[in-house]
């Protein structure tokens, strides 16, 4: 059974859509949950950053764990093509490494 | 802002050679950590490092591989004997803190030949 399960897309939205990204996980250690933007051959750069069940906002971005279902999700609000990218989430078990989803690949069209 | 730094951002090497990956992380982090992604595949952990010593590697951290801190900014990862699978992008990643979210770098793209 995988760890950290995100279906790989692709997604393709209008501009101005909301996008929802979600993954699904097995293990009840993780705590820490993170979601990371990456463009193509680059490194993953940070959106979000959370250790609690609920919502967590931050500008067009909102991220939603539920640890009792062992789901977490990333909303963006108004989607710009500049958004297009693959979209990671990760999770930490405490203060160990990460453990990442396969990523989606999400396309804004303009 | 402060950023991780990687270089090379893309190495070739013949198979069997020695390769050497070098990372600047960010200057006031504590801990520091390789990851592998193989083109078209998940992110994967290599090894934490922490107070000058590993504090946790994964099952693809073989022999063949190692990590130094040789001074004050630079943290480095060598492959000893280069293989075909091998080839990937290394990302290199720092956090303040164990339990805080870890910054990557640009990533090094190695490409054995």
């Amino acid at each position: 059974q995988k760890e950290v399960e995100q279906d790989p897309g692709p997604l393709s939205v209008p501009e101005g859509a909301i996008v929802s990204l979600n993954c699904t996980y097995s293990n009840s250690a993780f705590q820490y949950f993170m979601w990371y933007r990456q463009y193509s051959r680059k490194g993953p750069e940070l959106l979000m950053y959370t250790y609690s069940s609920g919502n967590k906002e931050d500008g067009r971005f909102t991220a939603q764990v539920d640890k009792s279902s062992k789901y977490i999700s990333l909303f963006i609000r108004d989607s710009q093509p500049s958004d297009s990218a693959t979209y990671l989430c990760a999770m930490q078990p405490g203060a160990n490494n990460l453990f990442f989803g396969t990523g989606t690949r999400l396309t804004v069209i303009p | 802002e402060p950023e991780v730094t990687q270089t090379p951002s893309h190495q070739v090497t013949q198979m069997g050679q020695e390769v050497i990956l070098r990372c600047v992380p960010i200057s006031n982090h504590l801990y520091f950590y390789w990851y592998r992604q193989i083109l078209g595949q998940k992110v994967e952990f290599l090894v934490s490092f922490y107070n000058n010593e590993i504090s946790e590697k994964s099952e693809i951290f073989d022999d063949q591989f190692s990590v130094e801190r040789p001074d004050g900014s630079n943290f480095t990862l060598k492959i000893r004997s280069t293989k075909l699978e091998d080839s990937a992008m290394y990302f290199c990643a720092s956090s303040d803190r164990a339990d805080t979210e870890a910054f990557f770098g640009q990533g090094t793209r190695l490409t054995v030949v």
